[in-house]
């Protein structure tokens, strides 16, 4: 089937703005993890999913983040009152019993 | 703490050089390792894992553990090996810890 897919592909929102950014990960994929993407950054974790729970929720870097996940598939981030800070690319994964992570093409957030 | 280190933020190197792209990693138990790459315009995609020992691309990586080191290596390097590669370790609990990643850069 398909793979990990995200939307949008680009956002770009006014400082102060809230947006929500989802994810689609592949059918039977229990664990779900977002990551945020920034230029010299590497790969910063945010928070992983097992089913609908959170138990990981230590990377989000700040109140105004959340996220939240239903059916035990698709999942949304949300971002509260952005900052300039907060542009980045935000990427999804999705990983079964394997422990490889299958990675989304991300959301390229851009706050002006 | 658990910890990946990639002291490199970027490597560049000849076409048909060696390369070594170093991976450090500090855990207490005895961790699953893994290389992702990620080429231009393309999504994050795993590279290889230390379980299954192949070779990919024509890429190795031995676990070293008293070394605690993942590093990742090919004798000859080529244009279409440039990319963004992620030194990655995972306990197996789902927990995934990634380095900060290496650029390489293959000069013709």
């Amino acid at each position: 089937g398909a793979g990990v897919s995200q939307s949008p592909s680009n956002k770009v929102t006014e400082k102060g703005k809230d947006v929500e950014l989802r994810c689609d990960p592949i059918s039977g994929h229990t664990a779900l993890y977002w990551y945020r993407q920034s230029l010299g950054q590497g790969l910063e974790f945010l928070i992983y999913f097992q089913g609908n729970s959170a138990p990981d929720k230590s990377g989000l870097p700040s109140d105004r983040f959340s996220a939240e996940r239903t059916g035990g598939s698709v999942s949304t981030l949300t971002i509260q009152r952005t900052q300039q800070e907060d542009s980045a690319v935000y990427l999804c994964a999705s990983s079964s019993v394997t422990n490889e992570q299958f990675f989304g093409p991300g959301t390229r957030l851009t706050v002006l | 703490a658990q910890r990946v280190t990639q002291p490199e933020k970027l490597l560049s190197v000849f076409k048909g050089a060696p390369v070594e792209l170093k991976c450090n990693y500090s855990y207490s138990g005895s961790p699953e390792l893994f290389w992702y790459v990620q080429y231009s315009r393309q999504r994050l995609q795993l590279l290889l894992r230390h379980i299954s020992r192949e070779s990919i691309k024509g890429f190795t990586a031995d676990l070293n553990k008293g070394e605690t080191s993942f590093h990742l290596k090919k004798p000859f390097a080529q244009e279409e090996d440039s990319a963004m590669y992620y030194c990655a370790l995972t306990s197996g609990t789902y927990k995934y810890i990634f380095g900060t990643g290496t650029r390489l850069k293959v000069l013709a």
